[in-house]
Protein backbone atom coordinates (compact mmCIF):
# COMPACT_ATOMS: atom_id res chain seq x y z
CA UNK A 1 0.00 0.00 0.00
CA UNK A 2 0.64 3.45 -0.26
CA UNK A 3 3.11 4.98 2.41
CA UNK A 4 2.50 8.78 3.30
CA UNK A 5 5.18 10.66 5.27
CA UNK A 6 4.79 14.23 7.13
CA UNK A 7 7.72 16.37 8.30
CA UNK A 8 8.64 17.91 10.08
CA UNK A 9 7.46 15.63 13.41
CA UNK A 10 7.23 18.82 15.65
CA UNK A 11 7.15 22.46 15.49
CA UNK A 12 7.38 24.95 17.89
CA UNK A 13 6.04 28.80 16.60
CA UNK A 14 5.93 31.97 17.96
CA UNK A 15 2.46 33.50 17.28
CA UNK A 16 2.54 35.65 14.08
CA UNK A 17 5.52 33.26 11.87
CA UNK A 18 4.85 31.36 9.26
CA UNK A 19 5.56 27.61 8.65
CA UNK A 20 5.42 25.02 6.38
CA UNK A 21 4.35 21.34 6.65
CA UNK A 22 5.32 18.62 4.59
CA UNK A 23 3.60 15.40 3.10
CA UNK A 24 5.89 12.84 0.81
CA UNK A 25 3.42 9.89 -0.88
CA UNK A 26 5.21 6.89 -2.40
CA UNK A 27 2.68 6.18 -5.10
CA UNK A 28 0.29 8.02 -7.33
CA UNK A 29 -3.22 9.08 -5.97
CA UNK A 30 -5.98 10.46 -6.68
CA UNK A 31 -6.94 12.45 -3.86
CA UNK A 32 -4.81 14.00 -1.15
CA UNK A 33 -6.40 15.81 1.81
CA UNK A 34 -5.11 17.68 4.69
CA UNK A 35 -6.88 17.82 8.21
CA UNK A 36 -6.57 20.03 11.57
CA UNK A 37 -7.22 17.47 14.55
CA UNK A 38 -8.18 19.19 17.63
CA UNK A 39 -7.52 18.75 21.22
CA UNK A 40 -11.07 17.04 21.31
CA UNK A 41 -9.89 14.36 18.64
CA UNK A 42 -12.18 15.87 15.76
CA UNK A 43 -10.47 16.14 12.20
CA UNK A 44 -11.04 19.46 11.16
CA UNK A 45 -10.96 19.60 7.24
CA UNK A 46 -8.64 21.78 5.58
CA UNK A 47 -7.90 20.88 1.95
CA UNK A 48 -9.24 18.69 -0.85
CA UNK A 49 -6.15 19.24 -3.13
CA UNK A 50 -5.09 16.30 -5.54
CA UNK A 51 -3.52 18.97 -7.44
CA UNK A 52 -2.65 22.48 -8.06
CA UNK A 53 -3.11 25.52 -5.00
CA UNK A 54 -5.74 26.28 -2.91
CA UNK A 55 -5.85 29.29 -0.36
CA UNK A 56 -7.89 29.54 2.66
CA UNK A 57 -7.61 32.49 4.68
CA UNK A 58 -4.25 32.08 6.55
CA UNK A 59 -3.60 28.67 4.92
CA UNK A 60 -2.70 27.43 1.15
CA UNK A 61 -1.88 24.09 0.18
CA UNK A 62 -0.18 22.88 -2.90
CA UNK A 63 0.38 19.53 -4.22
CA UNK A 64 2.58 18.15 -6.83
CA UNK A 65 0.90 14.69 -8.35
CA UNK A 66 3.88 14.14 -10.44
CA UNK A 67 6.19 14.66 -7.79
CA UNK A 68 4.03 12.68 -5.15
CA UNK A 69 4.37 15.55 -2.46
CA UNK A 70 1.91 18.33 -0.86
CA UNK A 71 2.85 21.46 1.22
CA UNK A 72 0.83 22.98 3.65
CA UNK A 73 1.56 26.65 4.43
CA UNK A 74 0.61 28.27 7.53
CA UNK A 75 0.77 32.36 7.09
CA UNK A 76 0.83 34.67 10.58
CA UNK A 77 0.35 31.58 12.86
CA UNK A 78 -2.20 32.25 15.80
CA UNK A 79 -2.33 29.88 18.92
CA UNK A 80 -5.82 28.88 17.75
CA UNK A 81 -3.26 26.41 15.28
CA UNK A 82 -2.02 24.56 17.44
CA UNK A 83 -2.48 20.61 16.98
CA UNK A 84 -1.74 18.07 14.83
CA UNK A 85 -1.91 18.55 11.30
CA UNK A 86 -2.42 15.13 9.39
CA UNK A 87 -1.93 14.71 5.26
CA UNK A 88 -3.70 11.53 4.04
CA UNK A 89 -4.28 10.31 0.71
CA UNK A 90 -5.67 6.86 -0.88
CA UNK A 91 -3.36 4.79 -3.73
CA UNK A 92 -5.05 4.82 -7.04
CA UNK A 93 -4.10 1.10 -6.76
CA UNK A 94 -5.96 0.66 -3.47
CA UNK A 95 -9.77 1.33 -2.54
CA UNK A 96 -11.01 4.51 -3.07
CA UNK A 97 -12.25 5.27 -0.21
CA UNK A 98 -9.10 4.10 1.98
CA UNK A 99 -7.16 6.59 3.31
CA UNK A 100 -3.39 6.48 4.53
CA UNK A 101 -2.54 8.60 6.78
CA UNK A 102 0.62 10.04 7.95
CA UNK A 103 1.97 10.23 11.60
CA UNK A 104 1.28 13.57 11.42
CA UNK A 105 3.35 17.21 12.01
CA UNK A 106 2.35 18.66 16.18
CA UNK A 107 2.02 21.97 16.02
CA UNK A 108 2.90 24.43 19.06
CA UNK A 109 1.69 28.04 18.53
CA UNK A 110 3.29 30.02 21.45
CA UNK A 111 2.03 33.59 22.41
CA UNK B 1 -27.02 19.62 5.61
CA UNK B 2 -26.20 17.71 8.96
CA UNK B 3 -22.53 16.57 9.52
CA UNK B 4 -20.87 13.16 10.43
CA UNK B 5 -22.27 12.11 14.08
CA UNK B 6 -21.06 9.53 16.30
CA UNK B 7 -22.43 7.97 19.02
CA UNK B 8 -21.55 7.08 22.17
CA UNK B 9 -18.29 9.99 22.94
CA UNK B 10 -16.74 7.80 25.42
CA UNK B 11 -16.71 4.56 26.35
CA UNK B 12 -15.66 2.38 28.90
CA UNK B 13 -15.71 -1.66 28.33
CA UNK B 14 -13.95 -4.54 29.57
CA UNK B 15 -11.66 -6.80 27.95
CA UNK B 16 -13.27 -10.11 26.55
CA UNK B 17 -16.79 -7.76 26.38
CA UNK B 18 -18.37 -6.65 22.79
CA UNK B 19 -18.92 -3.19 21.71
CA UNK B 20 -21.01 -1.72 19.41
CA UNK B 21 -20.29 2.24 17.91
CA UNK B 22 -22.76 4.16 15.76
CA UNK B 23 -21.95 6.65 12.79
CA UNK B 24 -24.27 8.87 11.21
CA UNK B 25 -23.09 10.03 7.13
CA UNK B 26 -23.43 13.35 6.41
CA UNK B 27 -26.78 14.07 4.22
CA UNK B 28 -25.70 13.13 0.69
CA UNK B 29 -23.34 10.75 1.50
CA UNK B 30 -23.50 6.87 0.60
CA UNK B 31 -20.40 5.61 1.95
CA UNK B 32 -18.62 5.28 5.62
CA UNK B 33 -15.23 4.29 6.49
CA UNK B 34 -14.24 3.32 10.08
CA UNK B 35 -10.63 4.35 11.27
CA UNK B 36 -8.49 3.16 14.46
CA UNK B 37 -6.34 6.23 15.74
CA UNK B 38 -3.87 5.08 18.91
CA UNK B 39 -2.68 7.71 21.36
CA UNK B 40 0.43 9.64 19.33
CA UNK B 41 -0.15 7.89 15.86
CA UNK B 42 -1.90 8.94 12.80
CA UNK B 43 -5.76 7.39 11.76
CA UNK B 44 -5.53 3.68 10.49
CA UNK B 45 -8.13 2.36 7.92
CA UNK B 46 -10.27 -0.32 9.57
CA UNK B 47 -12.85 -1.07 6.36
CA UNK B 48 -15.59 0.87 4.26
CA UNK B 49 -19.28 0.45 3.58
CA UNK B 50 -20.49 1.52 0.20
CA UNK B 51 -24.26 0.56 -0.67
CA UNK B 52 -24.27 -1.36 2.72
CA UNK B 53 -21.49 -3.77 1.71
CA UNK B 54 -17.93 -3.96 2.74
CA UNK B 55 -15.90 -1.93 -0.12
CA UNK B 56 -12.49 -2.75 1.34
CA UNK B 57 -10.84 -3.36 4.72
CA UNK B 58 -7.51 -2.54 6.81
CA UNK B 59 -5.30 -5.19 8.47
CA UNK B 60 -7.67 -5.26 11.13
CA UNK B 61 -8.96 -8.90 12.37
CA UNK B 62 -12.15 -10.76 12.02
CA UNK B 63 -13.82 -9.64 14.94
CA UNK B 64 -13.65 -5.93 14.07
CA UNK B 65 -17.26 -5.90 12.00
CA UNK B 66 -19.35 -3.90 10.32
CA UNK B 67 -22.94 -3.10 8.99
CA UNK B 68 -24.43 0.36 7.29
CA UNK B 69 -28.38 0.69 6.81
CA UNK B 70 -30.52 1.28 3.81
CA UNK B 71 -30.17 5.44 5.10
CA UNK B 72 -26.46 4.81 4.98
CA UNK B 73 -25.67 5.24 8.55
CA UNK B 74 -23.31 3.04 9.83
CA UNK B 75 -21.96 0.14 13.15
CA UNK B 76 -18.23 -0.45 14.18
CA UNK B 77 -18.69 -3.89 16.31
CA UNK B 78 -15.83 -5.16 17.90
CA UNK B 79 -15.98 -8.71 19.63
CA UNK B 80 -13.96 -10.05 22.45
CA UNK B 81 -12.34 -6.96 23.22
CA UNK B 82 -8.61 -6.71 24.15
CA UNK B 83 -6.80 -4.20 26.10
CA UNK B 84 -4.88 -2.98 22.64
CA UNK B 85 -8.39 -1.70 20.92
CA UNK B 86 -8.81 1.32 23.39
CA UNK B 87 -8.35 3.62 20.98
CA UNK B 88 -10.07 6.82 19.44
CA UNK B 89 -12.70 5.37 16.59
CA UNK B 90 -13.46 7.86 13.48
CA UNK B 91 -16.25 7.56 11.58
CA UNK B 92 -15.87 9.23 7.88
CA UNK B 93 -18.58 9.61 5.30
CA UNK B 94 -18.40 10.83 1.95
CA UNK B 95 -19.45 10.36 -1.87
CA UNK B 96 -17.37 8.27 -4.12
CA UNK B 97 -14.38 9.88 -5.24
CA UNK B 98 -14.97 12.77 -3.11
CA UNK B 99 -14.43 14.57 0.15
CA UNK B 100 -14.10 12.54 3.29
CA UNK B 101 -15.15 14.02 6.72
CA UNK B 102 -14.98 12.90 10.04
CA UNK B 103 -17.21 12.77 13.17
CA UNK B 104 -16.34 13.94 16.89
CA UNK B 105 -15.00 10.00 16.93
CA UNK B 106 -15.57 7.53 19.99
CA UNK B 107 -13.31 7.03 22.40
CA UNK B 108 -13.00 3.86 23.59
CA UNK B 109 -11.12 2.41 26.83
CA UNK B 110 -11.08 -1.18 27.44
CA UNK B 111 -9.82 -2.14 31.14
Amino acid sequence: GIQVEQSPPDLILQEGANSTLRCNFSDSVNNLQWFHQNPWGQLINLFYIPSGTKQNGRLSATTVATERYSLLYISSSQTTDSGVYFCAAPSVTDSWGKLQFGAGTQVVVTP
Amino acid sequence: ETGVTQSPTHLIKTRGQQVTLRCSSQSGHNTVSWYQQALGQGPQFIFQYYREEENGRGNFPPRFSGLQFPNYSSELNVNALELDDSALYLCASSSIFTEAFFGQGTRLTVV
